[in-house]
């Protein structure tokens, strides 16, 4: 596709649900991040794939959050038993390749808002 | 661990001012520097990056230059118009690692 697609724009669920956010990287890019956005704050960096492969989850809060990139392009980020505290918009990245110097072009987010 | 400073926002401009938004950074091992610009609506966009000390990066007007004996790299522009009102990060890439360290934002807003 043209940019980075992230679905669904808007999620509000009830404290205690589940959720799962997809993210559609640029078609050949090599590497996804996921990251979180507090509001009125930076991004904040949960997880990162080079292809399907998770070689940092370092930023992941908790073991409710889980993320996969199964066949190396959509990434879908789970979050279970979700707690007020998770209320954030998120985003995904997706760069052409592995090294830390190329340019990540970032998906609108996804706002999640826990009731 | 690596983090990053800038400062807090909103900053209030009139149309053809001089533009200075600071950033420092700590890291551990030799960053690649970025500006961030998110304009209302969109998505994060690249505004420009510099991958070594005394590099300038420059777009759309925009120029920033790493300096490593102060530890910053301060976004300027010359004459900024109502377009360029947005919210822009300053963010770091550290040596092995891939993912991107940020400020926490400064909004710009540009008064005609």
């Amino acid at each position: 596709g043209a940019g980075v697609s992230q679905s669904p724009r808007y999620k509000v669920a009830k404290r205690g649900q589940d959720v799962a956010l997809r993210c559609d990287p640029i078609s050949g890019h090599v590497s996804l991040f996921w990251y979180q956005q507090a509001l009125g704050q930076g991004p904040e960096f949960l997880t990162y794939f080079q292809n399907e492969a998770q070689l940092d989850k370092s930023g992941l809060p908790s073991d409710r959050f889980f993320a996969e990139r199964p066949e190396g392009s959509v990434s879908t980020l789970k979050i279970q038993r979700t707690q007020q505290e998770d209320s954030a918009v998120y985003l995904c990245a997706s760069s052409q390749e592995a090294g830390g110097n190329t340019e990540a072009f970032f998906g609108q987010g996804t706002r999640l808002t826990v009731v | 661990g690596d983090s990053v400073t800038q400062m807090e926002g909103p900053v209030t401009l009139s149309e053809e001012a001089f533009l200075t938004i600071n950033c420092t950074y700590t890291a551990t091992g030799y960053p690649s520097l970025f500006w961030y610009v998110q304009y209302p609506g969109e998505g994060l966009q690249l505004l420009l990056k510099a991958t070594k000390a005394d590099d300038k990066g420059s777009n759309k007007g925009f120029e920033a230059t790493y300096r490593k004996e102060t530890t910053s790299f301060h976004l300027e522009k010359g004459s900024v118009q109502v377009s360029d009102s947005a919210v822009y990060f300053c963010a770091l890439s550290d040596t092995g690692r891939r993912a991107l360290t940020f400020g926490s934002g400064t909004r710009l807003q540009v008064q005609p």
